[in-house]
């Protein structure tokens, strides 16, 4: 099956900071999400982005499916922000979940 | 989108007992999946929940420990059967849409 691996696993930011979390995945895929996982375990729906370059507010999120990687961009960072990120390729039928980045915002 | 809700959203269990956990969607959906989160780990597909068949199973997961109904297309149940301190994880249930899977907010199991 595809293997994910994110990275940073941990990130600490100070609330208004930028930041980059990266996914790299190792085979083709036609479909890729982004999802936030808040502190009560539930998940968000960020991105749905096979390829390309989408923005929703703060958050904008890029797909190189050529280059097996997508990127995740957080700008002015704030505390609920705060969560685990995961990246979840599908190369059939399922998504595989990478092992999330664990991000902290400090006040 | 669709709207997951499952129930119960927690529960504290001992050892040896089971715990049927349900999902319920908005809207009539083909595929229904179950995924588990140990404690600090990321998510695994236990199974895809067939509607009028026996669901399909992943690597490592069977369907005596895990058995799973889909009696329609907006409900789903998993039973974690003779449970363990090691099946302490939240359960999520999860949909596919046309493009995106959605997931439900979780079941935190805890096991004594």
């Amino acid at each position: 099956g595809i293997q994910v691996e994110q990275s940073p696993p941990d990130l600490i930011l100070q609330e208004g900071a930028n930041s980059t979390l990266r996914c790299n995945f190792s085979d083709s895929v036609n479909n890729l999400q982004w999802f936030h996982q808040n502190p009560w375990g539930q998940l968000i729906n960020l991105f749905y982005i096979p390829s390309g370059t989408k923005q929703n507010g703060r958050l904008s999120a890029t797909t190189v499916a050529t280059e097996r990687y997508s990127l995740l961009y957080i700008s002015s960072s704030q505390t609920t922000d705060s969560g685990v990120y995961f990246c979840a390729p599908r190369g059939n039928s399922k998504l595989t979940f990478g092992k999330g980045i664990t991000l902290s915002v400090r006040p | 989108s669709a709207v997951i809700s499952q129930k119960p959203s927690r529960d504290i269990c001992q050892r040896g007992t089971s715990l049927t956990i349900q999902c319920q969607v908005d809207s009539q959906v083909t595929m229904m999946f179950w995924y588990r989160q140990q404690p600090g780990q990321s998510l695994t597909l236990i199974a895809t929940a067939n509607q009028g068949s026996e669901a399909t199973y992943e690597s490592g997961f069977v369907i005596d420990k895990f058995p799973i109904s889909r009696p329609n297309l907006t409900f789903s149940t998993l039973t974690v059967s003779n449970m363990s301190p090691e099946d302490s994880s939240i359960y999520l249930c999860s949909v596919a849409g046309s493009t995106e899977q959605f997931f439900g907010p979780g079941t935190r199991l805890t096991v004594l």
